[in-house]
């Protein structure tokens, strides 16, 4: 079945250094590709989707690009800042027929930026 | 839009009692999902129903988890004879369609004592 690998549990970093947070996936069919975002006592809500046609999607700094050769879709920030601390979570959702729709997440990256 | 709206936000029970979660997705999306967060396993899949029909359970613990959309405009959780390790957040979503964003409630935290 589909899966997602976030091999990080944890990432600690100083304001200002580049982010990156990996994310491989495991799919039979042509998935989209996501990460969404869970601040502190709120709900998870999408920061980036895949695009089919292989533009890089970009919001609030961060962008990740979906290599197929590799299955990975690693999700990026050049300055990280104080306010993107937060839970990190990548996901898939594959056309696979009967079960089209449904998202698989992996277990999440906890962001920690620091001054 | 009041987004998707869970209730309650919190609840209690005592080991072998049942509990009912509610979800109000938002309206016109056809799919919805239920999921549960711990820290240890993160984002568990439960369930999913695209236009009212259950498509895959898959995640469901099948004993003592059922779920219902009766119509469009909710549904429900119910754990049977909680116990302890069910304690969690349980995160209702939907979504326009395939592929689209998943828009998240605000979660039930579920503690089972």
């Amino acid at each position: 079945g589909d899966s997602v690998t976030q091999t990080e549990g944890l990432v600690t970093l100083t304001e200002g250094l580049p982010v990156m947070l990996n994310c491989t996936y495991q799919s039979t069919y042509s998935p989209f590709l996501f990460w969404y975002v869970q601040h502190l006592n709120e709900a998870p809500k999408l920061l980036l989707k895949s695009f089919t046609d292989n533009k890089r999607p970009e919001h609030q700094g961060f962008h990740a690009t979906l290599h197929k050769s590799s299955s990975s879709f690693h999700l990026q920030k050049s300055s990280a800042q104080l306010s993107d601390s937060a839970l990190y979570y990548c996901a898939l959702s594959a056309n696979t027929g009967a079960n089209t729709g449904k998202l698989t997440f992996g277990h999440g990256t906890i962001l920690r930026v620091h001054p | 839009n009041a987004g998707v709206i869970q209730t309650p936000r919190h609840k209690v029970t005592g080991k072998g009692q049942e509990a009912t979660l509610w979800c109000e997705p938002i309206s016109g999306h056809s799919a919805v999902f239920w999921y549960r967060q711990t820290i240890v396993q993160g984002l568990e899949f439960l369930t999913y129903f695209r236009n009212q029909a259950p498509i895959d359970d898959s995640g469901m613990p099948k004993e003592r988890f059922s779920a219902q959309m009766p119509n469009q405009s909710h549904s429900t959780l119910k754990i049977q004879s909680t116990q302890p390790q069910d304690s969690a957040v349980y995160l209702c979503a939907s979504s326009f369609s395939w592929g689209e964003t998943l828009y998240f409630g605000s979660g039930t935290r579920l503690t089972v004592l």
